[in-house]
C-alpha cells in the first residue's frame, strides 16, 4: 500500500524566510509524487510533480521539491516566503501516474507572518 | 475555458434527504474523480471514472452513487443523507493515456452540511 505523511499540520514562517514543508512517502514501487496548494474556499491546484525524471522538481510560484529515495522524502521548499503563500499544502503519491491511485496527505497549513 | 465546474457551492440537507452534486468539465478529460475533504483528514477518493460508462469505487464509496453517461459529466448522488456525510466535496478530472497523465484539475468544491 502507498501512503504519505506530512509532518506538521501547521507551519508558521516570517515573510522572507525559508519555507520547508515535509513529506515522507511509502510505496512498494517507484512512486509518482505531487504537491498541491489549496487557497481558502478554492479547489486544489498542482504546484509540481515528480515522475522519475530529474530529482529536483521546480514548480510554480518559486516552489521546488527534491525527491530523495534514500530518505523516502519529497519535501517542498521556497527560499523566501511571501504573504500570498499562505495556504494549505497537500503532498500526494501515486504508483502508476494514474490519478485514481493518488493518495493524499492530511495537509499542512502555512501561515506567513508579516 | 471553464475547467471543472461544480454545483451547488453550498447545501444544507436534512437527515434522510437525497441530492445530486453536479460536476462537468470541458477539457475532454477521460478520467474524473470525486473526493471528500474532512478537516485534518486530507482527501479521500469516493468514486472515479476512466471514461464514459465506466465507474469504480474509491476508498470511501458507502452512501454514494455515481454515473458517467457522457465524457463531460460525472454527478455524485447521495441517497439517504447522514451527518457523517457532512464534508467538502471536490470533483477533479485528468487526461490519462499510455501511462502518461496530465495534472488533475479540481473544481471549487461543494460544502455540504447534513443536519
Amino acid at each position: 500500500a502507498q501512503s504519505v505523511t506530512q509532518l506538521g499540520s501547521h507551519v508558521s514562517v516570517s515573510e522572507g524566510a525559508l519555507v520547508l514543508l515535509r513529506c515522507n512517502y511509502s510505496s512498494s514501487v517507484p512512486p509518482y509524487l505531487f504537491w498541491y496548494v489549496q487557497y481558502p474556499n478554492q479547489g486544489l491546484q498542482l504546484l509540481l510533480k515528480y515522475t522519475s525524471a530529474a530529482t529536483l522538481v521546480k514548480g510554480i510560484n518559486g516552489f521546488e521539491a527534491e525527491f530523495k529515495k534514500s530518505e523516502t522524502s519529497f519535501h517542498l521548499t521556497k527560499p523566501s516566503a511571501h504573504m500570498s503563500d499562505a495556504a494549505e499544502y497537500f503532498c500526494a503519491v501515486s504508483r502508476s501516474g494514474g490519478y485514481q491511485k493518488v493518495t493524499f496527505g492530511t495537509g499542512t497549513k502555512l501561515q506567513v507572518i508579516p | 475555458n471553464a475547467g471543472v465546474t461544480q454545483t451547488p457551492k453550498f447545501r444544507i440537507l436534512k437527515i434522510g434527504q437525497s441530492m445530486t452534486l453536479q460536476c462537468t468539465q470541458d477539457m475532454n478529460h477521460n478520467y474524473m474523480y470525486w473526493y471528500r475533504q474532512d478537516p485534518g483528514m486530507g482527501l479521500k477518493l469516493i468514486y472515479y471514472s476512466v471514461g464514459a460508462g465506466i465507474t469504480d469505487k474509491g476508498e470511501v464509496p458507502n452512501g454514494y452513487n455515481v454515473s458517467r453517461s457522457t465524457t463531460e459529466d460525472f454527478p455524485l448522488r447521495l441517497e439517504l443523507a447522514a451527518p457523517s456525510q457532512t464534508s467538502v466535496y471536490f470533483c477533479a478530472s485528468s487526461y490519462f493515456k499510455d501511462r502518461v497523465n496530465t495534472e488533475a484539475f479540481f473544481g471549487q468544491g461543494t460544502r455540504l452540511t447534513v443536519v
